[in-house]
């Protein structure tokens, strides 16, 4: 089945600097991949849309300067959070389906990534 | 932004018993799916069920769907210690658009 890659699985990083995040869909082409964000025993919130060769939609209260989303093939989302403060500590999760064969069908997820910021 | 809500929050049962959880959301969709999430990890997809579809099964694990209610149904037969982990129900409204998630319900089951 259709497989979805995320990189790193965990990191920690010093307060102020910057981290990527990759989410790679393996198998298939993604036109969109979407990023959400789990704090600790709450639910997965939508942070933004990612398009591929076009900007990316936030969701309202998610800071499009802090989080910079990159979608430069088909096949490859990044996510970089700037500037990291303790706060952005969270984990952060990708996702993306198989819009050429089945549109509206299971979302494939990434193994998420744990970010801790110290 | 959440749309399904889950209920209950959190669920404790013994080994060998049933486990049921319910999700309810908010506007049309075109299916709903319901994801696990063992702690700290990633998602793994259980069970899609569609608009037009009021009941599915998969090995031990039962869904019902009831679009007039808008609310779903998850229900577990035969529980193992292994099935410890958060259930969500998540909504697909249509093709492009993102997964929508519930607050989760998470289980533990007692061996």
């Amino acid at each position: 089945g259709a497989v979805v890659s995320q990189h790193p699985s965990w990191v920690i990083c010093k307060s102020g600097t910057s981290v990527k995040i990759e989410c790679r869909s393996l198998d298939f082409q993604a036109t969109t991949m979407f990023w959400y964000r789990q704090f600790p025993k709450q639910s997965l919130m939508l942070m933004a849309t990612s398009n591929e060769g076009s900007k990316a939609t936030y969701e309202q209260g998610v800071e499009k300067d802090k989080f910079l989303i990159n979608h430069a093939s088909l096949t490859l989302s990044t996510l970089t959070v700037t500037s990291a403060h303790p706060e952005d500590s969270s984990f952060y999760i990708c996702s993306a389906r198989d819009q050429v064969s089945v549109p509206t069908t299971e979302a494939f997820f990434g193994q998420g990534t744990r970010l801790t910021v110290v | 932004s959440q749309q399904g809500e889950e209920d209950p929050q959190a669920l404790s049962i013994q080994e060998g018993e049933n486990a049921t959880m319910n999700c309810s959301y908010k506007t049309s969709i075109n299916n709903l799916q319901w994801y696990r999430q063992n702690s700290g990890r990633g998602l793994v997809h259980l069970i899609l069920i569609r608009s037009n579809e009021r009941e599915k099964h998969s090995g031990r694990l039962r869904v019902t769907l009831d679009t007039s209610k808008k609310s779903s149904s998850l229900l577990i037969t035969a529980s193992r210690a292994a099935d410890t982990a958060s259930y969500f129900c998540a909504t697909l409204n249509s093709g492009n658009t993102p997964l929508v998630f519930g607050k989760g319900t998470r289980l533990s089951v007692i061996a």
